[in-house]
């Protein structure tokens, strides 16, 4: 069965650390891989996009990496900070004819501890 | 902030009732979402429409039923509703080719 899943619930991590977040799928073959923000209570809000044939993308303090073989993407947030405390969910895009559908991860909240 | 917007905020109904939620972005996508999402759980795609067509089903209920008046315009009727439909809905709209999703802050539903 089709499956993505992000490699956990929760991550707590100290300021000014890494933190790096898994996306793992199966059975899915998709064109691009998105991450996404979302706090409590709003709508998710687009972070970056990385497509099969790029390996990395960054954007600011975020990575992305895509690796289509071992069917991961690793999302890092560098010097981290208290305000990027939220949940970050992994989206696979899967293409169809006309149109294309977006497939959430369960997503990981991540708290940045001042 | 959002560019797309969604009215109501919070819905409470029962389940003998008939509402509806909408949704309106003016960025010129021509591609519209409506998701629903149960507390700390991923967003679950319902419907998409490209075009004004609706072009995927995600096996929704009938009890839900999909409306897109015009390229700008996105509504999701809602009847009979169950109380496990309670959740927040959320509509997006993105171009059909660059992938990105602009959504909404979403419409919590109460269903008693």
């Amino acid at each position: 069965s089709q499956k993505i899943e992000q490699n956990s619930e929760a991550l707590n991590i100290q300021e000014g650390k890494t933190a790096t977040l898994t996306c793992n799928y199966t059975n899915y073959s998709p064109a691009y891989l998105q991450w996404y923000r979302q706090d409590p209570g709003r709508g998710p809000v687009f972070l970056l996009l990385i497509r099969e044939n790029e390996k990395e993308k960054r954007k600011e303090r975020l990575k992305v990496t895509f690796d289509t073989t071992l069917k991961q993407s690793l999302f890092h947030i560098t010097a981290s900070q208290p305000a990027d405390s939220a949940t970050y969910l992994c989206a696979l895009d899967i293409r169809m004819d006309s149109s294309y559908k977006l497939i959430f991860g369960s997503g990981t909240r991540l708290l940045v501890r001042p | 902030d959002t560019e797309v917007t969604q009215t109501p905020k919070h819905l409470v109904m029962g389940m003998t009732n008939k509402k509806s939620l909408k949704c309106e972005q003016h960025m010129g996508h021509r591609a519209m979402y409506w998701y629903k999402q149960k507390a700390k759980k991923p967003p679950e795609l319902m419907f998409v429409y490209s075009y004004e067509k609706l072009s995927i089903n995600e096996s929704v209920p009938s009890r839900f039923s999909p409306e897109c008046p015009n390229s700008s315009l996105l509504n999701l009727h809602l009847h009979a509703l169950q109380p496990e439909d309670s959740a927040l809905y959320l509509c997006a709209s993105s171009q059909l080719n660059t992938g990105e999703l602009f959504f909404g802050e979403g419409s919590r539903l109460t269903v008693l």
